[in-house]
């Protein structure tokens, strides 16, 4: 799987957008970008994946440079029930269940 | 979405002894789970991949006679920590894929086991 650097902590105000990049300049061809969230002392919750074309769900979208070396996870309205680890992860579809967790993006959203 | 559900979500148990942990997928069959695990502020690690009717695959480092896994139905795996140690004491997850449904994992609430 394909390596990924996450800012390990950021900010946010609620009712606000959030913002959360990831890199993953050695990305391959057939490798999906998943992004998951961990709230603390739970197990980890699905957001969202996608291979080239932008992604959008009820929970939030995400945007993949063309290239596909970055990408960003975009919480459009951000809630206090928001403030949790998010993780950005590459791997291959097949595998997309077997993940492998990096540091992640601590996310603190603020009244 | 998928449902996966873990039992117990804490334990505590004296040095020595074993303790075990069932991941269930409730609404799914899973062929494939996997047993991750995570210390205090620290990532999750995956320690073994479950596979049904075989035997589990362990990730480098996990001691396959420590930690045993079972997948004997599509619809439970479970982990037994065997003569437990403090060490061992931390945050235990499982998962499932559902095939189904795009290819995402979905995760159990996670089991706290403390070793005392």
């Amino acid at each position: 799987d394909a390596k990924t650097t996450q800012p390990p902590s950021m900010d946010c105000a609620e009712g606000r957008a959030a913002n959360l990049p990831c890199n993953h300049s050695t990305i391959s061809g057939n490798e999906y970008v998943y992004w998951y969230r961990q709230i603390h002392s739970q197990g980890p919750q699905y957001i969202i994946h996608g291979l080239k074309n932008n992604e959008t769900n009820e929970m939030a979208s995400l945007i993949i440079t063309e290239d596909r070396k970055s990408s960003t996870l975009i919480l459009p309205h951000a809630t206090l029930r928001d403030t949790a680890v998010y993780y950005c992860i590459v791997t291959i579809k097949a595998a997309g269940n077997k993940l492998t967790f990096g540091g992640g993006t601590r996310v603190l959203v603020k009244p | 979405g998928a449902v996966v559900s873990q039992h117990p979500s804490r334990v505590i148990c004296k040095s020595g002894t074993s303790v075990k942990i069932e991941c269930r997928s409730l609404d799914f069959q899973a062929t494939t789970m996997f047993w991750y695990r995570q210390f205090p502020k620290q990532s999750l690690m995956l320690m073994a991949t479950s596979n049904e009717g075989s035997k589990a695959t362990y990730e480098q480092g996990v001691e396959k006679d420590k930690f045993l896994i079972n997948h004997a139905s599509l619809t439970l795996s479970t982990l037994t920590v065997t003569s437990a140690h403090p060490e061992d004491s931390s945050f235990y997850i499982c998962s499932a894929s559902h095939t189904e449904v795009r290819g995402e994992a979905f995760f159990g609430q996670g089991t706290r086991l403390t070793v005392v």
